[in-house]
């Protein structure tokens, strides 16, 4: 596709609840990034990916939080035994990690937690 | 750690004006620095880049200038349309250039027609 995609659009859950979160990105691009937003602030790095392996698991907040990227390309961020405080939109971004390493963000996945 | 600071928070002036968003950085050894515009519940946007070696970018209506020494970077938004409108975000890398990005809180700007 010709930008980063990212679905659903909208999660809503139930406290103690599991989600995954999908995101697909540029075509070629080698770097995926997972960031979280809340009202009124700017992103919060999440976790980063250098092909299939994660390079950079330093944001996440807890191990209720775990991504993956089996195969170098889509990546799904999975949270287990959801909490109010996840509620969030939670964006994902990608770079082709060549020189100007530019990233590009996809339109992001508002989770509400109930 | 990275600190990043945008000051003001909220700007909001009449359409034609030019404008100055200001940045600061606490770590100056950024390997570049990236601004972003982001509409009410949408994605971030890419504006500008600029690479830790250069002392300015331009697209268009817009200039982006980056001061290492001084953890600084301004954006400057020319004759602003009220199209303009938007939350804009700077922000570096942690560490080195694939590095997740560290943000600032962003300024929310408002063009009056």
């Amino acid at each position: 596709g010709a930008g980063v995609s990212q679905t659903p659009s909208n999660k809503v859950t139930e406290k103690g609840k599991y989600v995954e979160l999908r995101c697909d990105p540029i075509s070629g691009h080698t770097a995926l990034y997972w960031y979280r937003q809340s009202l009124g602030q700017g992103p919060e790095f999440l976790i980063y990916f250098q092909g299939t392996g994660a390079a950079d698991d330093s944001g996440l907040p807890n191990d209720r939080f775990f991504a993956v990227r089996p195969e170098g390309s889509v990546s799904t961020l999975k949270i287990q035994r959801t909490e109010r405080g996840d509620s969030a939109v939670y964006l994902c971004a990608s770079s082709s990690d060549r020189g100007v390493n530019e990233q590009f963000f996809g339109p992001g996945t508002r989770l509400t937690v109930l | 750690k990275q600190e990043v600071t945008q000051i003001p928070a909220a700007l909001s002036v009449p359409e034609g004006e030019n404008l100055v968003l200001n940045c600061s950085f606490t770590d100056s050894a950024i390997y570049n620095l990236q601004w972003f515009r982001q509409d009410p519940g949408k994605g971030l946007t890419s504006l500008l880049l600029i690479q830790s070696s250069q002392r300015e970018q331009t697209s268009g209506r817009l200039n982006a200038s980056l001061d290492k020494s001084s953890g600084r970077s301004t954006l400057y938004i020319a004759a602003s349309q009220p199209g303009d409108s938007a939350t804009y975000l700077c922000a570096v890398p942690e560490g080195g250039g694939a590095d997740g990005l560290t943000f600032g809180k962003g300024t929310h700007l408002i063009i009056q027609p």
